[in-house]
């Protein structure tokens, strides 16, 4: 079936580094995928969006690029803060069912070091 | 910011009783979703809902499980008979469109004992 996942469960940085979390997704046919940030105790928050029509996106210290060939997705966080240490989840809106639910990735936890 | 408010925070029942999660979506939006999150792992959907019926449903989504959108604002998660795998976060979500960002609500945390 379709699903969607992560390479790295956990990722651990220091402070003032960016941080790259992948995500690999297996519906070809999917055209606009999500990554959202969930802190502890709170529900997925919206970072940035990408719609197959573009390759990258970015946003106020994130990006997020989409390589339609190998179905990936990362979202690049620049100077990354504590404020950032939380689960990222990527998320897939397939064509085939009429875009109204998205497929989540199993998330990455993201740890800023001091 | 307008944002999406459910109702309880937090909500124990006893297996076998009925639970109805209560959700009040963005006014201006037209769909509407429940989510869920078991403990620890990934986020789940469940159902999706538009102009006043089920547009899209998981297999999730059994019998037991029912929607409603009894007035202009409110958005309910009824499960009819609970069981111990139910306990879980439940996350109700709304949006502009269909493809479009879904604004996510804090969530009500089912306890089923």
């Amino acid at each position: 079936g379709e699903s969607v996942g992560l390479h790295l469960p956990t990722l651990s940085v220091q402070e003032g580094d960016n941080s790259i979390i992948n995500c690999a997704y297996s519906n070809s046919a999917s055209d606009y995928f999500i990554w959202y940030k969930q802190e502890s105790g709170k529900g997925p928050q919206f970072i940035i969006d990408i719609r197959s029509n573009m390759d990258k996106r970015q946003g106020q210290r994130v990006t997020v690029l989409l390589n339609k060939t190998v179905k990936h997705l990362s979202l690049q966080i620049a100077a990354t803060q504590p404020g950032d240490s939380a689960v990222y989840f990527c998320a897939e809106n397939g064509v085939d069912n009429y875009g109204q639910n998205f497929v989540f990735g199993p998330g990455t936890r993201l740890s800023v070091l001091p | 910011e307008p944002e999406v408010t459910q109702t309880p925070s937090h909500q124990v029942t006893q297996m076998g009783q009925e639970v109805i999660l209560r959700c009040v979506p963005i006014s201006n939006h037209l769909y509407f979703y429940w989510y869920r999150q078991i403990l620890g792992q990934k986020v789940e959907f469940l159902v999706s809902f538009y102009n006043n019926e089920i547009s899209e449903k998981s297999e999730i989504f059994d019998d037991q499980f029912s929607v409603e959108r009894p007035d202009g604002s409110n958005f309910t998660l009824k499960i009819r008979s609970t069981k111990l795998e139910d306990s879980a976060m439940y996350f109700c979500a709304s949006s502009l469109a269909a493809s479009n960002e879904q604004f996510f609500g804090p969530g009500t945390r089912l306890t089923v004992l």
